[in-house]
This record gives structure tokens, sequence and C-alpha cells, in this order.
């Protein structure tokens, strides 16, 4: 079972539509979590961390379920900059605090 | 720009030869990690450097692989006897060690092996 697994899509979906992607890892022990945005040939740039009680940005959405290992990213409202790439990013405990990357979820918001 | 940076942004070379990549960090984070990514694959974890101990290499970090951060700031990763497997885009990013570390990335080399 791969560390951090997530659905590559594409997703494909009108302007103004509410979308979900979810993200499930295998480490019970991660201790940190995180959504990520890549645009094509750029570098990955932080969406927002991924807080137990869950958090919101504007249209956006984080969920975190430790029970069932997997954490969920909500657009509201899409528009068309948000296509890009979502990842997920978890991070592990211990001194070296692991950073592990999902493959990514592309997304394709259609005018 | 204060963000992390990268040098040079795209790199040619024919197989058996040897690259080498710069990363700057952001001044005042202590953290810095070097990933590979390639298409379709989110960035692959390949070392990290807290100050200037290298702390964790993965195992896809081969001998030809090497990266120093001799004095804690910018650090460079060389890669020898290129392969074209060794095809990816090479990013770097940094953190400040602490609660809610979260880590800023590179605009990455892109790297192309004849």
């Amino acid at each position: 079972r791969k560390e951090v697994e997530q659905d590559p899509g594409p997703f494909n979906v009108p302007e103004g539509a509410t979308v979900a992607f979810n993200c499930t890892y295998s480490n019970s022990a991660s201790q940190s979590f995180f959504w990520y945005r890549q645009d094509c040939r750029k570098e990955p740039k932080l969406l927002m961390s991924v807080y137990s009680s869950g958090n919101e940005d504007g249209r956006f959405t984080a969920q975190l379920n430790r029970a069932s290992q997997y954490i969920s990213l909500l657009i509201r409202d899409s528009k068309l900059s948000d296509s890009a790439t979502y990842l997920c990013v978890v991070k592990g405990s211990g001194g070296y605090q692991k950073v592990t990357f999902g493959t990514g979820t592309k997304l394709q918001v259609i005018p | 720009d204060t963000g992390v940076s990268q040098n040079p942004r795209h790199k040619i070379t024919k197989r058996g030869q040897n690259v080498t990549f710069r990363c700057d960090p952001i001044s005042e984070h202590n953290r810095l990690y070097w990933y590979r990514q390639t298409l379709g694959q989110g960035p692959e974890f390949l070392t990290y450097f807290q100050n200037e101990a290298q702390l964790e290499k993965s195992r896809l970090l081969s001998d030809r692989f090497s990266a120093e951060r001799p004095k804690g700031s910018f650090s460079t990763l060389e890669i020898q006897r290129t392969e074209q497997g060794d095809s990816a885009m090479y990013l770097c990013a940094s953190s400040l060690e602490g609660l809610g570390e979260t880590q800023y990335f590179g605009p990455g080399t892109r790297l192309l092996v004849l």
C-alpha cells in the first residue's frame, strides 16, 4: 500500500461547481497534513495546512479524519484559476519528520 | 525576492556527464530538502539537511548523487555519470523548524539527459 494515495483524476468540473478530493495515508503516527497546489511545470505551493478540527480558507475547506486516516479538500464555487494539480502531503513524527507527497489530483475547471 | 531560488533552471546534458545544481533557501530557514519529480508523480524525497548536517538520505539517492550544505546556507546537489533515467525536475525546499513547520519550494531545476 502506498504511504499516501490520491485519485489522480482528472476531475473536470464546470465553473461554479463544488468539488472534493480525498487522500488516504497509511502511517497512523503521521502528525501534520497539508494540501499543496502545483500548476503545470511550476513548483508546489502551500495551499493550506489541515488541522484536526478542520479549517476553512475562503472557498477551500480541509478536513482530517484520523480514525479513517484520510484528509479531504473541498473547493466551492470553482474558478477557472483553480485548475491545477492538488498534492496531499503527510508529515511523520520523530527526529526526522519525513514528508511524503501523494501523486496529486488534477483538477480542470471548464468554462 | 526572498523566496527559495534554484540554479540553473534548466540543464541539458549528455549521458555520462556530471551536473551540479544549487539551492539558496529562505535565509532564516534551518532545514533544507531536495526532491525529484517526474511527470505525473508527486515530489519524491531525496535528502534533508538540518543546518549543515545531512540527516537523512532516501534509498532513491544512489552513489552517483551527493549533496552538501557546507555552511548551513545554500546547498548543492551533484549527479555524477548522469543517466537518462535521471531526467526529472529537481526541487529544493526549505523550512524553519518548529510547530506548524511548512516547506517552501524553489522553482526547480529541470534536467534532461540525452
